[in-house]
């Protein structure tokens, strides 16, 4: 089975932009998940997405946003970047139709920079 | 909340050395317990996980034990390869929660000298 493919890998932005990034979970997988990798945060949760319904969200402000579509592939979107919305993006995906506890398999990310 | 504490690095091992990182978490569930590691340039991989006390998870030569008396997770690994240098995470996921979330530590970043 192919993995959770991201796009775009790198982006390149400026404050006051908004950006849109893609993920495609690996086939039959249902929940989708995004988080934020930082050198000064580390890796923290922004929110995730099963059945096309947010089902958790992190502690972001309102301008990180996300859909997931019915084929299960999710976008985020950033509105109003900030410089400190540099990051690595980071989507995963699992089967999740427990819910918690289950192994969750990352995309190699996309890498935002805000000028 | 649901906590990871992963021992401060960096770390520096020479090839064939003995190694042990430290984890330890608190969870308001019954937790999964995970190990990710992330080479330059890429995302996370998993590298083993347990569901549930005392089960042991391994991989690739690594190995973690789920210890639910003293809450820890601790990664070890005989004989280190330069190949293993990358950065390693802790991570839960509660069982009982009706979500995916993850939950890491900081990581700690391992260098294997040849």
């Amino acid at each position: 089975k192919a993995g959770v493919t991201q796009t775009p890998r790198y982006l390149i932005k400026t404050r006051g932009q908004q950006v849109t990034l893609s993920c495609s979970p690996i086939s039959g997988h249902r929940s989708v998940s995004w988080y934020q990798q930082t050198p000064g945060q580390g890796l923290q949760f922004l929110f995730e997405y099963f059945s096309e319904t947010q089902r958790n969200k992190g502690n972001f402000p309102g301008r990180f946003s996300g859909r997931q579509f019915s084929n299960s592939r999710s976008e985020m979107n950033v509105s109003t970047l900030e410089l400190g919305d540099s990051a690595l993006y980071l989507c995963a995906s699992s089967l999740s139709a427990s819910g918690g506890g289950e192994t969750q398999y990352f995309g190699p990310g996309t890498r935002l920079l805000v000028l | 909340g649901d906590s990871v504490t992963q021992m401060e690095g960096p770390v520096t091992l020479s090839e064939e050395a003995f190694l042990t990182i430290n984890c330890t978490y608190t969870a308001t569930g019954y937790p999964s317990l995970f190990w990710y590691v992330q080479y330059p340039g890429e995302g996370l991989q998993l590298l083993l996980k347990a569901t549930k006390a005392d089960d042991k998870g391994s991989n690739k030569g690594f190995e973690a034990t789920y210890r639910k008396e003293t809450t820890s997770f601790h990664l070890e690994k005989g004989s280190v390869q330069v190949s293993d240098s990358a950065v390693y995470f802790c991570a839960l996921s509660v069982r009982t929660g009706a979500n995916s979330k993850l939950t890491f530590g900081k990581g700690i970043t391992l260098s294997v000298r040849p």
